[in-house]
């Protein structure tokens, strides 16, 4: 189906656990965004993608990790899981100037 | 760096009334603006989006914006409020400079009563 996916979209792990969020896109968009969302701080960008290769840190990447060897999927990583990052997790592909933006339905990750 | 403000957190309406859930934006150049809603335990789906040209924009769901530059604002509005309307409701402003990312408001929930 075309469209833009996340798994899994519930996720419980320990602290000090590494754990990986997929994101697949079917539109081949050149640019992929990992997005946090937290109670009284909206969304925040960890990470972006602006081609297959090319990742830049967002506003909150510490203890992340993302590639992008294919244009379609954008993983995210996080090496040794904390408390902190306890969050849902949204994910979202976008073709370029003027175009929209399209999220996943998030992955609620919980650290305990 | 591109940022936009919503003022309220919260909005409260009664079913059938007009609304406004408010939207401040401070960038260089022309916004790039947009607006989304996120439902209990979903994900964001697209409203509408500004980039050019009239300044009342219409979108899903019979929700428009207007755009006015003089006063920096995006509010978004609809002439007669549903229950099925509240939600989470976020502006964002595309950041051109920076892979086109998205950076949002803080969100402002919407409650309609009946």
């Amino acid at each position: 189906d075309a469209g833009i996916t996340q798994s899994p979209r519930y996720k419980i792990t320990e602290t000090g656990r590494q754990v990986t969020l997929m994101c697949h896109q079917t539109w081949s968009h050149s640019y992929m965004f990992w997005y946090r969302q937290d109670l009284g701080h909206g969304l925040r960008l960890i990470y972006y993608s602006a081609a297959a290769d090319i990742t830049d840190k967002g506003e909150v990447p510490d203890g992340y990790v993302v590639s992008r060897s294919k244009t379609e999927n954008f993983p995210l990583t996080l090496e040794s899981a904390t408390r902190s990052q306890t969050s849902v997790y949204f994910c979202a592909s976008s073709g370029g100037t003027g175009s929209g933006y399209t999220f996943g339905s998030g992955t609620r990750l919980t650290v305990v | 760096a591109q940022s936009v403000a919503q003022p309220e957190d919260q909005v409260n309406v009664a079913e059938g009334n007009p609304l406004t859930v408010k939207c401040t934006y401070s960038v260089s150049g022309n916004p790039y603006l947009f607006w989304y809603v996120q439902y209990p335990n979903r994900g964001l789906q697209f409203l509408l989006k500004y980039i050019t040209g009239d300044n009342l924009v219409k979108g899903s769901y019979g929700f428009e914006a207007e755009f006015n530059k003089s006063q920096t604002s995006f509010h978004l509005k609809k002439p007669s409020a549903l229950v099925s309307d509240s939600a989470l409701y976020f502006c964002a402003v595309r950041e051109k400079e920076y892979g086109n990312k998205l950076v949002f408001g803080a969100g402002t929930i919407l409650r309609v009563k009946s």
